[in-house]
């Protein structure tokens, strides 16, 4: 069975630290892994995307990383800023058994919530 | 990227009515799924819409309690029928053009089921 972990689940920081982010998953048997943000109330914001093929991905202050074969990603945010205050999620595309629908689809984590403070 | 509106964006409904939710896509996507996000929770997917056919449910979600229409490549709509108070989530529609790209997701649209 494929899960998803995000942990911690909340994290408070002051600005201008550099963060990273930690994501696991059970299956190394991926298509690809999704970091998504959600602010409050919000749908989501796509981030990076890595596919199975990749290492890492860069945009702007943002880095993610994928060791499949660990089963690990990491989101790693540099020069931490109050906007960066959301929750992130980790997602990653896989074919999931009968016990989960037996279809390829995304499993999120849970998420993490962070907060920068000014 | 796709850029994803969703009507209404929040409702409060009354105990035992239904809610239609509209999903708009600026381009042609080949896959569109369905979400729910229950307060404090991540994304359960509810269903696959398929344009033309009948959607594809997960596990846990009925054709009778969410009914799902896809008429065309850019549009569907998800249908909250006989709503209770477990139903209050967050509803999010979200496309992708193939399973080795981004997916994107809308804004969500609010149901308080009072």
């Amino acid at each position: 069975k494929q899960e998803v972990t995000q942990i911690p689940a909340a994290l408070s920081v002051p600005e201008g630290e550099n963060l990273v982010l930690n994501c696991s998953f059970t299956d190394s048997a991926i298509y690809n892994l999704q970091w998504f943000r959600q602010d409050p109330g919000k749908g989501l914001t796509s981030l990076l995307l890595i596919q199975s093929s990749q290492r890492e991905q860069t945009s702007g202050r943002l880095n993610a990383s994928l060791d499949k074969s660990s089963g690990r990603s990491t989101l790693y945010i540099a020069a931490s800023q109050p906007g960066d205050s959301a929750t992130y999620l980790c997602a990653v595309r896989a074919f999931v058994g009968p016990s989960q629908g037996g279809s390829e689809k995304l499993v999120f984590g849970k998420g993490m919530k962070l907060t920068v403070n000014p | 990227s796709a850029v994803i509106s969703q009507k209404p964006s929040r409702d409060i409904c009354q105990r035992g009515t239904s809610l239609t939710i509209q999903c708009q896509v600026d381009s042609q996507v080949t896959m569109m799924f369905w979400y729910r996000q229950q307060p404090g929770q991540s994304l359960t997917l509810i269903a696959t819409a398929n344009q033309g056919s009948e959607a594809t449910y997960e596990s846990g979600f009925v054709i009778d309690k969410f009914p799902i229409s896809r008429p065309n490549l850019t549009f569907s709509t998800l249908t909250v029928s006989n709503m209770s108070p477990e139903d209050s989530s967050i509803y999010l529609c979200s496309v992708a053009t193939r399973a080795t790209d981004t997916q994107y997701f809308g804004p969500g649209t609010r149901l308080t089921v009072l």
